[in-house]
């Protein structure tokens, strides 16, 4: 079965500098996709990157870019000169039949 | 606007009264699901649709239920609920091959079961 481990629960970090955000996953799947996506306190899910298994290139969406490491299954997030409107939930998550989704990691951007 | 709708965005109700939580897409997408959020557990997909007439379990589908019935409903039924259905509900919907495609989430039903 397909999991995925997000390993810090809680983070902060200062406006204006970066932070990134960990994700594993587990799959004998070899062509796949991942997400992150972003939950502010209004509870939307609102979709921050994807990364398609087979593209060797990491994604970028402006201020978010992923590292992609496929023979580790990592699929970790930074975020650049955060911002205050980046205060979030971030979940990670792999595509099955459904999405399979991370615990989670609370992003707190400090003033 | 593209957009899924849930109805209702709230409900309290009691153990063993039957509700329904409606699920609408204007975006003519093929597959449609079902999510639950709970504290420290993420998201967990309840059940999914491919198409008209065609739904799935996913992983947590015990005391639900869905229907197809039209390509831009998606409702869950829970026939009689209990306490530990008490949850943040998502509906979501996306093109037909979900691997490659966005799904695209609805605001969100806070149930409470006492």
């Amino acid at each position: 079965a397909q999991t995925v481990t997000q390993s810090q629960p809680e983070m902060s970090v200062q406006e204006a500098e970066t932070v990134t955000l960990s994700c594993t996953y587990d799959t004998s799947e070899s062509n796949y996709y991942l997400f992150w996506y972003k939950q502010p306190p209004s509870r939307q899910m609102i979709l921050v990157i994807r990364q398609e298994a087979y593209k060797q290139q990491n994604a970028t969406e402006n201020r978010f870019s992923v590292n992609f490491q496929k023979a580790a299954k990592s699929f970790s997030l930074k975020i650049s000169d955060s911002q205050l409107g980046d205060t979030a939930m971030y979940f990670c998550a792999f595509m099955k039949q459904g999405l399979v989704f991370g615990k989670g990691t609370k992003l707190t951007v400090n003033p | 606007e593209a957009q899924v709708t849930q109805n209702p965005r709230y409900l309290i109700t009691v153990t063993g009264k039957k509700l329904t939580v409606t699920c609408s897409q204007n975006m003519n997408h093929e597959y449609m699901s079902w999510y639950r959020q709970d504290p420290g557990l993420g998201l967990r997909q309840i059940y999914y649709s491919m198409n008209v007439e065609v739904t799935d379990k996913g992983d947590v589908p015990e005391g639900y239920k869905v229907s197809r019935k039209e390509k831009r409903n998606f409702p869950l039924i829970l026939e009689s609920p209990s306490p530990n259905q008490t949850s943040l509900y998502f509906c979501a919907s996306s093109k037909l091959a979900p691997n490659v495609n966005e799904q695209f989430f609805g605001p969100g039903t806070r149930l409470t079961v006492l």
